[in-house]
């Protein structure tokens, strides 16, 4: 079975910080991999995914994630938050050949300091 | 640009009644699943849908789950007798090619 790591629960930045987040899975097959997004009361949205090609994937506002293959992570990073990336950000992985559900990691809270 | 949508956005319910989340996909979209999210915890897949049967489900999909497309638009998640423990977030997503559209969710509160 597969799983997803992420070991910051709450991450405090002030703006302009860089920022990175961590995300390990555990699957010993091919994989899909994703980084969603969850403002304060909104739903689950799509930031940026890896399915081959390029370990270094960009996404939307600024975001960008890296696929290291023999680390198993594919961590988040965005060079200069601002206020307004205050949400919640989760890892999930797919697996290939199955009904192609995810598997979320736990979550990150980052909150960013005006 | 389209969006999944759900409704209720909130349900609050009597343990042991029967509620029905819904759910309208992305028009193109040919897979759909439901996932969960208890406060606190990980979001955690219940089942998945195509060509109208379930293509699979988790260990949390027992009995008193089940889904149905009924009229080709609308996706519902019945739960037949809830629990408090079915207090939950409910997601309802599509998926496009490899990439899952998720709908804003339905907060179950079970007394």
């Amino acid at each position: 079975a597969q799983s997803v790591s992420q070991h910051n629960h709450h991450v405090i930045l002030s703006e302009a910080a860089s920022l990175e987040l961590g995300c390990n899975y555990s699957y010993g097959g091919t994989v899909n991999l994703f980084w969603y997004v969850q403002y304060p009361g909104q739903h689950l949205q799509l930031l940026l995914k890896y399915f081959s090609g390029d370990p270094l994937v960009k996404g939307i506002k600024g975001f960008e994630a890296e696929f290291i293959k023999s680390k198993f992570s594919f961590n988040l990073r965005k060079p200069s938050v601002q206020w307004s990336d205050t949400a919640e950000y989760f890892c999930a992985v797919n697996a290939h050949g199955s009904a192609r559900q995810l598997t979320f990691g736990s979550g990150t809270q980052l909150t960013v300091l005006p | 640009e389209p969006e999944v949508t759900q409704t209720p956005s909130h349900q609050v319910t009597q343990m042991g009644q029967e509620v029905i989340l819904r759910c309208v996909p992305i028009s193109n979209h040919l897979y759909f699943y439901w996932y969960r999210q208890i406060l606190g915890q990980k979001v955690e897949f219940l089942v998945s849908f195509y060509n109208n049967e379930i293509s699979e489900k988790s260990e949390i999909f027992d009995d008193q789950f089940s889904v149905e497309r009924p009229d080709g638009s609308n996706f519902t998640l019945k739960i037949r007798s809830t629990k408090l423990e079915d207090s939950a977030m409910y997601f309802c997503s599509g998926r496009a090619e490899e990439t899952q559209y998720f709908g804003p969710g339905t907060r179950l509160l079970v007394l």
